[in-house]
């Protein structure tokens, strides 16, 4: 069974500072997808990122950006410039491309430090 | 544009009460989850249907049912409430045949179950 491991319960990060959540996950698929849910105090889940595995790429959207080491089966979320907006909880999360379901991680807490 | 819609948002039943959460999907899509989540948890995916037919089943506790209905709308039914089954409880629909589901799910807002 594939898992999905996010060894970091809760980070915290200076306002304008760097941060990365680390994401290990478990597969013996070689063709899959990744992302990275936010999940504010509303509790919406929000699409932050999304990484082919096939692609050697690294994804980016705006200030996130992915460190995806397929060899290592490591898939890290890097936010630059950190607001106090990004604070939320974030889920790592896997599937196949089969009609298997979204599987996730435990979660990090992140908050933002004015 | 149309997004998932979960009814109603919230919840409170007494316990040995039945619920019933309802998730409308993104119109075309054919297929929809169901995910638990309780306080402080990651999603747990309980049950998912594509095409009104069950098409994959995780830990769904035996008092609870779903159901896909023809316009695509699924029902999930939880019976003989107990105090562990307050949760948020999420939808998310997909697009099976154009894989819409490996640019990510589209989840609804959630329903918040509280069982007192």
């Amino acid at each position: 069974a594939q898992t999905v491991t996010q060894s970091q319960p809760e980070m915290s990060v200076q306002e304008a500072e760097t941060v990365t959540l680390s994401c290990t996950y478990d597969t013996s698929e070689s063709d899959y997808y990744l992302f990275w849910y936010k999940q504010p105090p509303s509790r919406q889940m929000i699409l932050v990122i999304r990484q082919e595995a096939y692609k050697q790429q690294n994804a980016t959207e705006n200030r996130f950006s992915v460190n995806f080491q397929k060899a290592a089966k490591s898939f890290s979320l890097k936010i630059s410039d950190s607001q106090l907006g990004d604070a939320a909880m974030y889920f790592c999360a896997y599937i196949t491309t089969g009609n298997t379901p979204l599987v996730f991680g435990k979660g990090t807490r992140l908050s933002v430090i004015a | 544009a149309a997004g998932v819609i979960q009814s109603p948002r919230h919840l409170i039943k007494e316990k040995r009460e039945t619920a019933t959460l309802k998730c409308y999907p993104i119109p075309r899509h054919d297929t929809v989850y169901w995910y638990q989540q309780g306080p402080g948890q990651d999603p747990q995916f309980l049950i998912s249907f594509y095409e009104k037919m069950q098409s994959d089943k995780g830990s769904i506790p035996d008092r609870f049912s779903a159901q896909q209905f023809s316009d695509y709308h699924s029902e999930l039914n939880m019976s003989s409430l107990e105090l562990g089954d307050s949760a948020l409880y999420f939808c998310a629909s997909s697009d099976t045949g154009a894989r819409t589901a490996v640019y990510g799910y589209t989840f609804g807002s959630g329903t918040r179950l509280t069982v007192v």
